[in-house]
């Protein structure tokens, strides 16, 4: 099936540690999105790529990384200069008609 | 920054009743969309309506959009437990020549058998 697949679903990080998340979509979409959700907030937009090989930072860029070596894949790394990582994380692709295409999202806990 | 901010903040309702979500943002928009979130899930799109539409409808949906208030309303009708779930408005505006969706921080709907 067609789709944003998002992993780990869960993951525990240690102070000091990086971590990387996966998202990987198969609907053959340009444009991919990273959001941030803190429990009782809306999203909040981390980085996004519209090409391969090419990604602007979005609101709260600070801390993370990416990099978008293939249309399919928009891999996040939480670095440690992230000094409030734990968060919903949830990434996003959009095939130019304007509505955004979730995965079932990234939950991180720092330890 | 937060563009739309979502009101009420939690709705709690019956089935069978209709449900009502409002949204008001600041700049001008391309578009404004609706997603629903389930508790610890991904984002679900709705439905969107772009500025120069007025009112749009998808299935028991009814969204309103007046640009001149800044504002639109996510109307459900006939409502299930099944609809409980967090909504969400985003506004779609370009940003450096790119489009990119600013979500409000959303309404949590609880719909009670």
């Amino acid at each position: 099936d067609g789709g944003i697949t998002q992993s780990p679903k869960y993951l525990f990080r240690k102070e000091g540690q990086n971590v990387t998340l996966s998202c990987e979509q198969n609907l053959n979409h340009d444009a991919m999105y990273w959001y941030r959700q803190d429990p009782g907030q809306g999203l909040r937009l981390i980085y996004y790529s519209q090409i391969v090989n090419d990604f602007q930072k979005g609101d709260i860029a600070e801390g993370y990384s990416v990099s978008r070596e293939k249309k399919e894949s928009f891999p996040l790394t939480v670095t440690s200069a992230q000094k409030n990582p734990t968060a919903f994380y949830l990434c996003a692709s959009n095939g130019g008609a304007g509505e955004l295409f979730f995965g079932e999202g990234s939950r991180l806990t720092v330890l | 920054s937060q563009q739309g901010e979502e009101d009420p903040q939690a709705l709690s309702i019956q089935e069978g009743e209709n449900a009502t979500m409002n949204c008001s943002y600041k700049t001008s928009i391309n578009n404004l969309q609706w997603y629903r979130q389930n508790s610890g899930r991904g984002l679900v799109h709705l439905i969107l309506i772009r500025s120069n539409e007025r009112e749009k409808h998808s299935g028991r949906l009814r969204v309103t959009l007046d640009t001149s208030k800044k504002s639109s309303s996510l109307l459900i009708t006939a409502s299930r437990a099944a609809d409980t779930a967090s909504y969400f408005c985003a506004t779609d505006t370009m940003n450096s020549g790119y489009s990119t969706l600013t979500f409000g921080k959303g309404t949590m709907l609880l719909v009670s058998p």
